[in-house]
């Protein structure tokens, strides 16, 4: 059975630091893994998403990796600025669609 | 254009009512699903259909029952609330097969009273 776990659940840093959000899976049998943003009262917002076959996606100051054999992926966040404050979802999609999420990660950039 | 729309936003209701929530795609895809957001914050995936038909079924109780009138709808109709279904409901689609992200709906808050 998947599980997904991430790291940590809850981090605070000050404006312009660079940071890593981790996110770990347990069965390596995925077909994809997808970065995700929700911010307080709101809906889900698809950040970045990492095909099987892929190691990494970039977008921005945003950059996944992935690596599949030891179930692990990070989301790098360069220069955080405080509109970056939200929580921050990892799922993987390892059964034709049906996503797995982690707990998230309650990301607080400090001006 | 809002790309996966559900309604209503917001439903307070008493215990022992039915009601219903509803969620629309525009970006023809094939397949939608409904996950549930606890006061935890963990999502977890309830139903997937696909063109119509019941693919995934999470082992959710009967009280809940989705209906897709066609690919671009899937509405969820829940009997005899219960305390403990009081929750998120997200909606949300993709295309089966295909290499794009699925996309979420905003959300309806569901507080059983």
């Amino acid at each position: 059975k998947q599980e997904v776990t991430q790291i940590p659940a809850a981090l605070s840093v000050p404006e312009g630091e660079n940071l890593v959000l981790n996110c770990s899976f347990t069965d390596s049998a995925i077909y994809n893994l997808q970065w995700f943003r929700q911010d307080p009262g709101k809906g889900l917002t698809s950040l970045l998403l990492i095909q099987s076959s892929q190691r990494e996606q970039t977008s921005g100051r945003l950059n996944a990796s992935l690596d599949k054999s030891s179930g692990r992926s990070t989301l790098y966040i360069a220069a955080s600025q405080p509109g970056d404050s939200a929580t921050y979802l990892c799922a993987v999609d390892n059964q034709g669609g049906k996503l797995i999420f982690g707990q998230g990660t309650e990301l607080s950039v400090k001006p | 254009d809002t790309a996966v729309s559900q309604t209503p936003k917001y439903l307070v209701t008493q215990m022992g009512n039915d009601k219903s929530i509803k969620c629309e795609q525009n970006l023809g895809h094939d397949t939608m699903y409904w996950y549930k957001q606890d006061s935890k914050k963990f999502l977890k995936i309830m139903f997937s259909y696909n063109n119509k038909e019941l693919i995934i079924n999470e082992t959710v109780p009967n009280r809940f029952s989705p209906k897709s009138p066609d690919k671009a709808h899937l509405n969820l109709h829940i009997n005899s609330l219960e305390l403990g279904d009081s929750a998120v409901y997200f909606c949300a689609s993709s295309q089966a097969g295909s290499r794009i992200e699925a996309f979420f709906g905003q959300g309806t808050r569901l507080t059983v009273v």
